[in-house]
């Protein structure tokens, strides 16, 4: 079983739908829990990190569940330029490396 | 202020050869982390360098080895290249357990 396991893609939406996604992952020590994005052949960058309480970054939100080692992200009213691939990564403090997810494959469509 | 530089940007090399990929870390940026990018999947965490010694490693044979410099500099190493190790291969800088910033990659072909 895979440490970080992510919904298959590809998702194709049309532009202004909301789109979730999930993520479960195995490690119970994993302190931290991130979202990153990465467009084709480019490296990954950060879209945000990811708390217990629920975080918003504008369309973009959120939630970790610990209990049920579960984390999602929600992109509200999708942009063309949301097409990209999302990786679920979480991280043990103590190995201070971060396992990441095969990613999501996101296509938003005109 | 640059971010975290890698190179080459691109590499191609043939079975049994080895390779030296170099990674430069954000300005202030202490520790370094490799990763390997095989197509359609995530990053596997390599190694990682913190004050010049591994601090910690992933599941990667021998064969992929590492050095840090004194300016955080770092290389990654792999010898006796398998078709397998052809990847994107990511460094990653961070200061301590501060998030890590990735560079752009070196995309390595082994014919």
């Amino acid at each position: 079983r895979k440490e970080v396991e992510q919904d298959p893609g590809p998702f194709n939406v049309p532009e202004g739908a909301t789109v979730a996604f999930n993520c479960t992952y195995s490690n119970s020590a994993s302190q931290s829990f991130f979202w990153y994005r990465q467009d084709c052949r480019k490296e990954p960058k950060l879209l945000m990190s990811v708390y217990s309480s629920g975080n918003e970054d504008g369309r973009f939100t959120a939630q970790l569940n610990r209990a049920s080692q579960y984390i999602s992200l929600l992109i509200r009213d999708s942009k063309l330029s949301d097409s990209a691939t999302y990786l679920c990564v979480v991280m043990d403090t103590g190995r201070r490396a971060l396992t990441f997810g095969s990613g999501t494959r996101l296509q938003v469509q005109p | 202020d640059a971010g975290v530089t890698q190179s080459p940007t691109h590499l191609i090399k043939t079975r049994g050869q080895q390779v030296t990929l170099r990674c430069s870390p954000k300005s202030g940026h202490d520790t370094v982390s490799w990763y390997q990018q095989a197509l359609g999947q995530g990053p596997q965490f390599i190694f990682q360098y913190y004050e010049e010694e591994e601090r910690q490693r992933g599941n990667f044979p021998d064969r992929f080895s590492g050095h840090q410099f004194p300016n955080y500099s770092s290389e990654l190493n792999v010898n006796a290249l398998l078709l397998g190790d052809s990847a994107l291969y990511l460094c990653a800088s961070s200061l301590g357990l501060a998030l890590a910033f990735f560079g752009p990659g070196t995309r390595l072909t082994v014919l």
